[in-house]
């Protein structure tokens, strides 16, 4: 079984101020990590992701995430943001083996000019 | 085509009538997966194809529910008997070969049963 956890259904940080939106996971084998992000209106589009390699992961718009199995937790992270980060993420994990994606209820980040 | 297309983009229905949500993947991805999105809730994995046939349908919340994928292209997602708890948005990803792949996914349909 698997499933994760987003503290935070909303998060809001000033523009330029530093992004951390909190992913926990539980699965009983070695996961996959995902972050995907929905802008309004828009389908979901994939951030980043971990698949066993390194641990630190960088994606797209300067978003990146930690692997840390011994808290069981894939935190995205951003240093400074910017009024286009305004959207809702989704944090993801599955396994190898499996093509099923379980999704946390995601977090809305609103920036504050 | 571009990206993957879902239609309609909007449906409302009447409770007990049946419904159709098309996914348009795409063109070469092997597999397509179905998601629905309730109200406050995260995504709900509902079936997942590889090419045409479905090796895991184990989201698929009653009988009321099927899917199927032909041409190895487009999928058609059917509700019978809409029930209100049906609503929802209702969204279709690709990919080029499973998970590790990057999955793409549509703009969903949203469903609303009255």
């Amino acid at each position: 079984a698997q499933s994760v956890t987003q503290l935070g259904s909303h998060v809001s940080v000033s523009e330029g101020a530093l992004v951390l939106l909190r992913c926990n996971y539980s699965s009983s084998v070695p996961p996959y990590l995902f972050w995907y992000v929905q802008y309004p209106n828009q389908g979901l589009q994939l951030l980043l992701k971990y698949t066993s390699a390194a641990t630190l992961v960088k994606g797209i718009n300067g978003f990146e995430a930690e692997f840390k199995k011994s808290e069981t937790s894939f935190h995205l992270t951003k240093p400074s943001a910017h009024m286009s980060d305004a959207a809702e993420y989704f944090c993801a994990v599955s396994h190898f083996g499996n093509e099923k994606l379980t999704f946390g209820t995601g977090t809305r980040l609103t920036i504050i000019p | 085509g571009a990206g993957v297309s879902q239609s309609p983009s909007n449906k409302v229905t009447e409770k007990g009538k049946d419904v159709e949500l098309r996914c348009d993947p795409i063109s070469g991805h092997t597999a397509l997966y179905w998601y629905r999105q309730r109200l406050g809730q995260g995504l709900e994995f509902l079936i997942y194809f590889q090419g045409n046939s479905a090796p895991d349908k184990s989201g698929l919340p009653s009988d009321r529910f099927s899917a199927e994928r032909t041409g190895e292209s487009v999928s058609t997602l059917t509700i019978q008997r809409t029930q209100q708890e049906d609503s929802a948005v209702y969204l279709c990803a690709s990919s080029s070969g499973g998970l590790v792949a990057e999955a793409f996914f549509g703009q969903g349909t949203r469903l609303t049963v009255v």
